[in-house]
């Protein structure tokens, strides 16, 4: 198994700030991904983090909001730039060692925006 | 892709199996099936995967049908911690293997 630890866990921001997530894992992994889970819903795919190079966005996510940085095969952040109440989710890091092998979910940041 | 189809929500009296239907009938004869499980307030949690055998952890049972096309999660003896929503996903292996999240069955096991 992968540990992932995720932080922050919560945080409460104020409208047009930024916040930084920050996702660790034990282990070196192959793949990692960035969900959102807004109020009730399911979660949704925002983007696959690349090491190395830039990530790759899923449909209605773009990279000025939604920067991601992964620097090696144990890190990634995501960042949420200039907040709105709409921005207020669970969001959640997820890792697989690779193609077919299980993925692990971190425990989410739970963002409120005020 | 695979899409995945299942009921939105169950309930299971306490003790008894849980039967899980998910429909993937656009699913190639090279893709995995996997379940996960959310339980309130808690990210995702793997619980099986297959691809035309069944298969059984400790958690629960996969049967896959012959076509390939529908599985059934099987949880012999549901707890009240049981209670989640449970995802069947089919990877999109040509970008990256990425799992997209259909709104999943809502199990409920009743006392």
């Amino acid at each position: 198994s992968a540990v992932i630890s995720q932080k922050p866990s919560r945080d409460i921001c104020q409208r047009g700030t930024s916040l930084t997530i920050q996702c660790q894992v034990d282990s070196q992994v192959t793949m990692m991904f960035w969900y959102r889970q807004q109020p009730g819903q399911s979660l949704t795919l925002i983007a696959t983090a690349n090491q190395g190079s830039e990530a790759t966005y899923e449909s209605g996510f773009v990279i000025d909001k939604f920067p991601i940085s992964r620097p090696n095969l144990t890190f990634s952040t995501l960042t949420v730039s200039n907040m709105s109440p709409e921005d207020s989710s669970i969001y959640l890091c997820s890792v697989a060692r690779g193609l077919d092998e299980k993925l692990f979910f971190g425990s989410g940041t739970q963002l409120s925006v005020l | 892709d695979a899409k995945t189809t299942q009921p939105t929500s169950m309930d299971c009296a306490e003790g008894r199996a849980a039967n899980l239907p998910c429909n993937h009938s656009t699913i190639s004869g090279n893709e995995y099936v996997y379940w996960y499980r959310q339980i309130h307030s808690q990210g995702p949690q793997y619980i099986i995967h297959g691809l035309k055998n069944n298969e059984t952890n400790e958690m629960a049972s996969l049967i896959i049908t012959e076509d390939r096309k529908s599985s059934t999660l099987i949880l012999p003896h549901a707890t009240l911690r049981d209670t989640a929503v449970y995802y069947c996903i089919v990877p999109i292996y040509n970008q990256g293997g990425k799992l997209i999240f259909g709104q999943g069955t809502e199990l409920s096991v009743k006392p």
